[in-house]
């Protein structure tokens, strides 16, 4: 079974910009997850799909946003971007809600923003 | 606020001696306590959880935790470490936040070292 897979591996922006990650979950699942994780901040919980509903959210600004389509597959969004979210967003896929359940995990995608 | 602390930055443990790695937690309500491991260049790691019922938990590579109410703790815990164990550990927690809406908070990390 293939794993969690994101794409792009790696993305350079500038301020003000906007940028879309993607996640392909593990076959089958329902529930993904995506982190921030930066060397100052840790990981830090931005939002949960589960069948293409966001089912939680961390404390992010609303430039953060998400969605997920009906094979499970999810974007990230974040819209007019700051320096400070230069950072290795995560993201996690699980057979049930992700909050309780074992989360899979893919390799990640390291925003630079100059 | 709520939070979860892991008081050791790196642990240092010689092969074959048994390991401990400390979490501790302050969430309202009844937590969901997870340990997942970051080996060198691959991803996160799903090791245990700690929902409800045995205050033990048993997990992947023969590592457990230990959930403690009164202390407010959750360490990971292996009778005998490898030097394969080498990395990093998370302990996290989920948080309710509001209005059904939940978050996981995640500790800062301990870097587990096995000396052969």
């Amino acid at each position: 079974k293939a794993g969690v897979t994101q794409t792009p591996r790696y993305l350079i922006k500038t301020r003000g910009q906007q940028v879309t990650l993607s996640c392909s979950p593990i076959s089958g699942h329902r529930s993904v997850s995506w982190y921030q994780q930066t060397p100052g901040q840790g990981l830090q919980f931005l939002f949960e799909y589960f069948s293409e509903t966001q089912r939680n959210k961390g404390n992010f600004p609303g430039r953060f946003s998400g969605r997920q389509f009906s094979n499970s597959r999810s974007e990230m969004n974040v819209s007019t971007l700051e320096l400070g979210d230069s950072a290795l967003y995560l993201c996690a896929s699980s057979l049930g809600e992700g909050l309780i359940n074992e989360q899979f995990f893919g390799p990640g995608t390291r925003l630079t923003v100059l | 606020a709520q939070s979860v602390a892991q008081p050791e930055d790196q642990v240092n443990v010689a092969e074959g001696n048994p390991l401990t790695v400390k979490c501790t937690y302050s969430v309202s309500g009844n937590p969901y306590l997870f340990w997942y491991v970051q080996y060198p260049n691959r991803g996160l790691q799903f090791l245990l959880k700690y929902i409800t019922g045995d205050n033990l938990v048993k997990g992947s590579y023969g590592f457990e935790a230990e959930f403690n109410k009164s202390q407010t703790s959750f360490h990971l815990k292996k009778p005998s470490a490898l030097v394969s164990d080498s990395a990093l550990y998370f302990c996290a927690v989920r948080d309710y936040i509001r209005d059904s809406n939940y978050q996981l908070i995640w500790g800062a990390g301990t870097k587990l070292i096995i000396k052969p």
